[in-house]
């Protein structure tokens, strides 16, 4: 299957910072990333959906000046949470797609943010 | 797509036993159906797919059947392995954007 890296895996920030999530389609050209949020126990949630070279989709709650996503090649989408908050520790997964219907998305492994 | 926030439910089973997870779908538009395993904090990984012109798929070890009438989806695992302990989500696409279902903890007794 294809390969999706995120990056980093792992990352403790301190209160009113920003972080940035890098998602990377190593062998295929995504047209479509996903960026999910999950907390424990729990279900992937979507957050928006981004289509490389046009603004993200956010899902309805999701602030698009919170969580700032860009989609500026066909390998690669970033998430930035920005002023992050404790509330905002959570685990954010991506996911890429070539964009056809009836197709599989492939998962990137996830980054736990931690906001101390 | 929306996903339901609610904590997972629960299928313990004991090692070679054959596991069956079950979901539910909502779009009946969905045509195609995908089987995510998710290992404690790593990313979902493919298991299986199917399409709505099928009722039955076979992989190695894993089964899946699917329902239209009822928009219903099951997984099966035979003989049951503990490296087979993880969460697992089914995924519906009707459009571009996979939905996912609650999800199940399977946890497999030595």
């Amino acid at each position: 299957g294809a390969v999706v890296s995120q990056h980093p895996s792992r990352v403790i920030c301190k209160s009113g910072t920003s972080v940035k999530i890098e998602c990377r389609s190593l062998d295929f050209q995504a047209t479509t990333m996903f960026w999910y949020r999950q907390f424990p126990k729990q279900s992937l949630m979507l957050m928006a959906t981004s289509n490389e070279g046009s603004k993200a989709t956010y899902e309805q709650g999701v602030e698009k000046d919170k969580f700032l996503i860009n989609h500026a090649s066909l390998t690669l989408s970033t998430l930035t949470v920005t002023s992050a908050h404790p509330e905002d520790s959570s685990f954010y997964i991506c996911s890429a797609s070539r964009g056809q219907m009836n197709t599989e998305a492939f998962f990137g492994q996830g980054t736990r943010l931690t906001v101390v | 797509g929306e996903s339901v926030g609610l904590h997972l439910p629960t299928l313990s089973v004991q090692e070679g036993d054959n596991s069956i997870i079950n979901c539910a779908y909502s779009n009946s538009a969905s045509d195609y159906f995908i089987w995510y395993k998710q290992e404690s904090g790593k990313g979902p990984q493919f298991i299986i797919d199917i399409r709505s012109n099928m009722d039955k798929r076979q992989g190695q070890r894993v089964t899946v059947l699917l329902n239209k009438t009822v928009k219903h989806l099951s997984l099966q695992i035979a003989a049951t392995q503990p490296g087979d302990s993880a969460v697992y989500f089914c995924a519906e696409r009707g459009s571009y954007i996979p939905t996912f279902g609650r999800g199940t903890s399977l946890i497999v007794h030595p």
